[in-house]
C-alpha cells in the first residue's frame, strides 16, 4: 500500500530558480528519505531525516519534517538541468519495521536551461 | 563502493514464459526487495527478504515468486509471463537495522509480448 503521497506530480522551472516537493505520509515513522531517479535507471538515496529531526541540510538540498502534519519537504535550491529526474520519498514505519519503506508515486522535475 | 547489478537491462519474454530476474548485491546486507515500477503508480513491493531463504510478500506478489538461497542473490521468477508484467523491475538491498537506507540496482525493464 502506498503511504506517501507527493506533491506537485510534476514540476516545470528555469535553470537558477528553486525547485520545493512536498511528501505526505499517513503513520508514524522512523524516518523519511528521499530518492532520485534519472529516466530510466535505479533509485539513489539523497536524504534521510529522523523523526525527531525538523530541517536537514546536504549541499543544495534542504528537507523539512513536520511530525504533527505528517509531511516532509524537499528543496533543491539554484537548479540545474542536471538535476532533472524523478524525486521520491520513503518512509520507514515507526513499529516492528525490519527494513522495508513505503515510497510515494514521486514527482517529475524538468529544469530547463 | 556499494553495488547492486540486476543480470539484464531490457528483456523480451513471449506470454507463457518462465523468467528469472537475478539480483546480486556486494554489502552484504540482509535485506533484499523487488519491486515494479508502472507509470502514475510509483514503486510497488513485490517481495521482501530478510534473510537466506526467507520471504514476504509484498502488496503485489501474484504472478510472482522469490528465490534467496545466497546472502548476496535475490531472485525473482514469473512462472508464466503475462502481457501485464510488462513493466520497469527494480532490485534493491538494505541493512537489517539502523537507516533503512535501500541501494538500487540499475533496473531490468521487460517486455511481455
Amino acid at each position: 500500500s502506498q503511504q506517501g503521497e507527493e506533491d506537485p506530480q510534476a514540476l516545470s522551472i528555469q535553470e537558477g530558480e528553486n525547485a520545493t516537493m512536498n511528501c505526505s505520509y499517513k503513520t508514524s515513522i522512523n524516518n523519511l528519505q528521499w530518492y532520485r531517479q534519472n529516466s530510466g535507471r535505479g533509485l539513489v538515496h539523497l536524504i534521510l531525516i529522523r523523526s525527531n529531526e525538523r530541517e536537514k541540510h546536504s549541499g543544495r538540498l534542504r528537507v523539512t519534517l513536520d511530525t504533527s502534519k505528517k509531511s516532509s519537504s524537499l528543496l533543491i535550491t539554484a537548479s540545474r538541468a542536471a538535476d532533472t529526474a524523478s524525486y521520491f520519498c520513503a518512509t520507514a514505519h515507526r513499529s516492528g519495521n525490519t527494513g522495508k519503506l513505503i515510497f510515494g508515486q514521486g514527482t517529475t522535475l524538468q529544469v530547463k536551461p | 563502493d556499494v553495488k547492486v547489478t540486476q543480470s539484464s537491462r531490457y528483456l523480451v519474454k513471449r506470454t507463457g514464459e518462465k523468467v528469472f530476474l537475478e539480483c546480486v548485491q556486494d554489502m552484504d546486507h540482509e535485506n533484499m526487495f523487488w519491486y515494479r515500477q508502472d507509470p502514475g503508480l510509483g514503486l510497488r513491493l513485490i517481495y521482501f527478504s530478510y534473510d537466506v531463504k526467507m520471504k514476504e510478500k509484498g502488496d503485489i506478489p501474484e504472478g510472482y515468486s522469490v528465490s534467496r538461497e545466497k546472502k548476496e542473490r535475490f531472485s525473482l521468477i514469473l512462472e508464466s509471463a503475462s502481457t501485464n508484467q510488462t513493466s520497469m523491475y527494480l532490485c534493491a538491498s538494505s541493512l537489517r537495522t539502523g537507516r533503512y537506507e535501500q541501494y538500487f540496482g540499475p533496473g531490468t525493464r521487460l517486455t511481455v509480448t
